[in-house]
């Protein structure tokens, strides 16, 4: 079975600070991995999506990085803001019991909040 | 393009009631899969619809049923409510394959 995983939690830093989300998956037989916002009561906006052949994906300030190997993506923020806070999920696709009938499994999250 | 949309944003039932939410994905996109968000246990899935047919199923009771229609939009039932069914439910819609998920803002089920 599938686990996901996000340390830290929850992060608190100060603006203007270059951070680093991490996210680690138990099974490596992925298809892809997809990182998502979800702003307080809000539904979830899709960040970056790397497929299990790439090593990273950027948009903007954002990075991200992929290692399935070792079952790790990293989220690379740089130079935050205050507006960058929100949580932050990461989500693996596979299939169920490897095969085609695919679906997310989430990691619980991290917070992060960034101090003006 | 118009994303994709849920209705109701927001529900308020009584235990023993039953639900329905309904998601119209984005044009085009055939795959449509519902998701539970809770405090305690995060984001859980529920089920996948493709072309009008359950292609996967999470681990949740009977209770919990879906369906997809030929303009693949999809509506989620919830019947003999429990206080416990008081969710985020959100829906994403893909063109399937190695494509990522969209998602929608979400209904927000609250069961007293």
């Amino acid at each position: 079975k599938q686990e996901v995983t996000q340390i830290p939690a929850a992060l608190s830093v100060p603006e203007g600070e270059n951070l680093v989300l991490n996210c680690s998956f138990t099974d490596s037989a992925i298809y892809n991995l997809q990182w998502f916002r979800q702003d307080p009561g809000k539904g979830l906006t899709s960040l970056l999506l790397i497929q299990s052949s790439q090593r990273e994906q950027t948009s903007g300030r954002l990075n991200a990085s992929l290692d399935k190997s070792s079952g790790r993506s990293t989220l690379y923020i740089a130079a935050s803001q205050p507006g960058d806070s929100a949580t932050y999920l990461c989500a693996v696709k596979r299939g169920d019991s490897g095969g085609s009938n695919y679906k997310l499994t989430f990691g619980k999250g991290t917070l992060l909040t960034v101090n003006p | 393009k118009a994303g994709v949309t849920q209705t109701p944003r927001y529900l308020i039932k009584t235990r023993g009631q039953q639900v329905t939410l309904s998601c119209s994905p984005i044009s085009g996109h055939r795959s449509v899969s519902w998701y539970q968000q809770t405090p305690g246990q995060g984001l859980q899935f529920l089920f996948e619809y493709f072309s009008e047919t359950q292609r996967n199923k999470g681990n949740f009771p009977g209770r919990f049923s879906g369906r997809q229609f030929s303009n693949s939009r999809s509506e989620m039932n919830v019947s003999t409510l429990e206080l416990g069914d008081s969710a985020l439910y959100l829906c994403a819609s893909s063109l399937g394959g190695a494509n990522g998920y969209t998602f929608g803002s979400g209904t927000r089920l609250t069961v007293v």
